[in-house]
């Protein structure tokens, strides 16, 4: 158990339509990573939020959008949905944090991730 | 561009040694990790390299050639556990982050009787 909480596990929906993921980082970590894994690209960085605030984007689609809260949960939103967005998105938190926010050694502890299925 | 190559599949057996490559060519470099993933699961940090040479962490090390861009994983004493996929990832400078990782495919690893 990473004490990284994704939820949901399963989610089965139609094309067009909205769905949110949610993390719940490991307790103390500031940083949340938003990853997506697919069959024919691998693990793709999507967004990285620090303390609140985004840090660093990296693939995500327009159609996606993330946000990290005060408690430091974080939600990650898909939207107009395509059959190429069935996905396992992974959430991660880092395990130390470093005054700008870069994990100390570059250890991630990853949540089980959701599995994203678009019909 | 930014790109990083390892093996699709390995198959080795049981309480042998296996080493798995990886090369990569990123705009920028900040440190190079691999991780292990179980089929259905998360993955789990294994190691990391950001100086040239070798980190031995127990059954496993990792060696890393910066300016050949070119890293491997060394498993030992291999077990049946050790089945998974081995994922090697970099980290180019993105404002500092570490976490921002670029993953390859990684390398499906069959560990047999």
């Amino acid at each position: 158990d990473s004490g990284v909480t994704q939820t949901p596990k399963h989610l089965i929906t139609a094309t067009g339509q909205r769905v949110t993921l949610r993390c719940s980082p490991r307790s103390g970590d500031l940083s949340v990573y938003w990853y997506q894994q697919s069959l024919d690209q691998g693990l793709q960085f999507l967004i990285q939020y620090y303390n609140g605030e985004e840090r660093a984007k990296g693939n995500i689609l327009e159609r996606f959008s993330a946000q990290q809260f005060p408690d430091l949960h974080s939600e990650l939103n898909l939207s107009s949905l395509e059959l190429g967005d069935s996905a396992l998105y992974f959430c991660a938190s880092s395990v130390r944090q470093g005054a700008s926010g870069a994990p100390l050694d570059g250890e991630l502890f990853f949540g089980e991730g959701s599995r994203l299925t678009v019909l | 561009g930014q790109n990083i190559d390892q093996p699709t599949e390995m198959t080795a057996t049981e309480g042998a040694i296996v080493q798995i490559n990886c090369t990569y060519q990123t705009s920028g470099f900040n440190g190079l990790f691999w991780y292990q993933q179980h089929a259905g699961e998360a993955p789990t940090f294994l190691s990391y390299n950001v100086l040239d040479g070798l980190e031995e962490k127990g059954r496993f090390s990792s060696f890393l050639s910066r300016s050949k861009g070119y890293s491997y994983l060394l498993l030992k004493e291999l077990q049946m556990k050790d089945s998974a996929s081995y994922l090697c990832a970099v980290s180019p400078f993105y404002g500092g982050s570490q976490g921002n990782l670029i993953f390859g495919k990684g390398t499906k690893l069959s560990v047999k009787p």
